[in-house]
C-alpha cells in the first residue's frame, strides 16, 4: 500500500515569515496530493491539491508543488499569519476506483506574532 | 462547516466497556470513513464503507467493528476498551466510490477517553 512520510513534525517561524513542509510517497500509482490544515478542536479541512498531471499550483499565498519522478511534493506558505498555525496534513491516493487516502503524519505550524 | 456531523463530541469512559460513535456523511456523500488521531500520531485509517457495503479496512482492531446503514449515517462500535483506544477519532465522506473528485470532509472528531 502507499506510505508516505512528512517532514518536519514541528515548524516554527515568525509571522511574515514562509514555511515549506515537505512529503514523500512510495507508490508510483497515486495521482491526488491533497493538502489539509486542522485547527484546534476542529476535523483536517482541504486547502489545497495538486493532480498528477500539474506540477504547480498557487492560491494566493499557498502553492503546492509536485516531483512525480522523485516522488515528492511540497506546501508553501508565504507571508505567514498567527492564523495559518494549525496542524498540516498531506495525503497521496488515486483518485477513482478502490483507493484509501493515506496520510503523513502531520506538520504542527507555530506562526509567531 | 464541513457538513459532516459527529456525535458524540466527547466520551468518557472505563476500560472494558463498549461504546458506539456515530457519523452522518455529507448530505449526497455515499463513501464514509473511518480514521484513528492519536497524541502525536497522524490519521490511521481504519474502514471505508461506500454505498452500505464494506469497500476497504486498514489496521483496524478486531475489538471494533463498523457498518452504514440504509440512510448511509455510519456506527463505529468499539468494544473491551483499553486505555490505548484513547482518541480522536474522525469520520469522513466524499462522493468519491468510484470516479470523480478526491476530497474527503470531516466531521469535528468524537474524543474517546479511556480510564
Amino acid at each position: 500500500g502507499e506510505n508516505v512520510e512528512q517532514h518536519p513534525s514541528t515548524l516554527s517561524v515568525q509571522e511574515g515569515d514562509s514555511a515549506v513542509i515537505k512529503c514523500t510517497y512510495s507508490d508510483s500509482a497515486s495521482n491526488y496530493f491533497p493538502w489539509y490544515k486542522q485547527e484546534l478542536g476542529k476535523g483536517p479541512q482541504l486547502i489545497i491539491d495538486i493532480r498528477s498531471n500539474v506540477g504547480e499550483k498557487k492560491d494566493q499565498r499557498i502553492a503546492v508543488t509536485l516531483n512525480k519522478t522523485a516522488k515528492h511534493f511540497s506546501l508553501h506558505i508565504t507571508e505567514t499569519q498567527p492564523e495559518d498555525s494549525a496542524v498540516y496534513f498531506c495525503a497521496a491516493y488515486r483518485e477513482g476506483g478502490s483507493y484509501i487516502p493515506t496520510f503523513g503524519r502531520g506538520t504542527s505550524l507555530i506562526v509567531h506574532p | 462547516d464541513s457538513g459532516v456531523t459527529q456525535t458524540p463530541k466527547h466520551l468518557i469512559t472505563a476500560t472494558g466497556q463498549r461504546v458506539t460513535l456515530r457519523c452522518s456523511p455529507r448530505s449526497g456523500d455515499l463513501s464514509v470513513y473511518w480514521y484513528q488521531q492519536s497524541l502525536d500520531q497522524g490519521l490511521q485509517f481504519l474502514i471505508q464503507y461506500y454505498n452500505g457495503e464494506e469497500r476497504a479496512k486498514g489496521n483496524i482492531l478486531e475489538r471494533f467493528s463498523a457498518q452504514q446503514f440504509p440512510d448511509l449515517h455510519s456506527e463505529l462500535n468499539l468494544s473491551s476498551l483499553e486505555l490505548g483506544d484513547s482518541a480522536l477519532y474522525f469520520c469522513a465522506s466524499s462522493a468519491q466510490g468510484g470516479r470523480g473528485t478526491g476530497e474527503l470532509f470531516f466531521g469535528e472528531g468524537s474524543r474517546l477517553t479511556v480510564l
